[in-house]
């Protein structure tokens, strides 16, 4: 199976600023296709996952555009260029370049 | 507008069966493969099984295969999940997951999750 890693596992951050969170698999996740399978969700709290970024990079419909991902092969960054009090919740990076899907263990984000 | 709604959840001994439903609408059920993911009480995501538009491709995570089979009902707009042989590290909220195309394989993404069923496995 492939190991997702996620840092740091928890950030407090001031309204404005920015945050970064890493991910790194155990395996590349460059598909023979071309593509890389790297995804980004946030769970806000109380709610279920929703879709940030696809791809490694491409923001799902209706992500603000201060969410941006970068990263290739094994490594991969999650950025808010400037935080906003919604974005609290977990962020989980996922792999599907193959079975079983998995997760990172999730980076806790919350408002200084 | 895409609505996934999980049924089924609820208190069950070790080693009893149980079988959740998702009712899925807003959406051609039969174009899209389906997934289950749970969330164990303050952990993460664990995926835990898909099938394939026409349930002819089915994946498990190894933590259920042969205790949980995963099934679909294109008539009925349906997800299922029977899980037999409960154990109490199977407790979690259960989500039902659209995946973004027909076969749950590389390439896979959830677009869509519904708000969970609860499922605690308690004597």
């Amino acid at each position: 199976d492939i190991v997702m890693t996620q840092t740091p596992l928890s950030l407090s951050v001031t309204p404005g600023q920015p945050a970064s969170i890493s991910c790194k698999s155990s395996q590349s996740l460059l598909h023979s296709d071309g593509k890389t399978y790297l995804y980004w969700y946030l769970q806000k709290p109380g709610q279920p996952p929703q879709l940030l970024i696809y791809e490694v990079s491409n923001r799902f419909s209706g992500v603000p555009d201060r969410f941006s991902g970068s990263g290739s092969g094994t490594d991969f960054t999650l950025k808010i260029s400037r935080v906003e009090a919604e974005d609290v919740g977990v962020y989980y990076c996922m792999q599907s370049i193959q079975l079983p899907l998995t997760f990172g263990p999730g980076t806790k984000v919350d408002i200084k | 507008e895409v609505q996934l709604v999980e049924s089924g959840g609820g208190l069950v001994q070790p080693g009893r069966s149980l079988r959740l439903s998702c009712a899925a609408s807003g959406f051609t059920f039969d174009d899209y493969a389906m997934h289950w993911v749970r969330q164990a009480p303050g952990k993460g995501l664990e995926w835990v099984s898909g099938i394939s538009w026409n349930s002819g491709s089915i994946g498990y995570a190894d933590s259920v295969k042969g205790r949980f089979t995963i099934s679909r009902d294109n008539a009925k707009n349906s997800l299922y999940l029977q899980m037999n042989s409960l154990r109490a590290e199977d407790t979690a909220l259960y989500y039902c997951a659209k995946d973004h195309e027909g076969i749950a394989a590389a390439g896979t993404l959830f677009d869509y999750w519904g708000q969970g069923t609860l499922v605690t496995v308690s004597s």
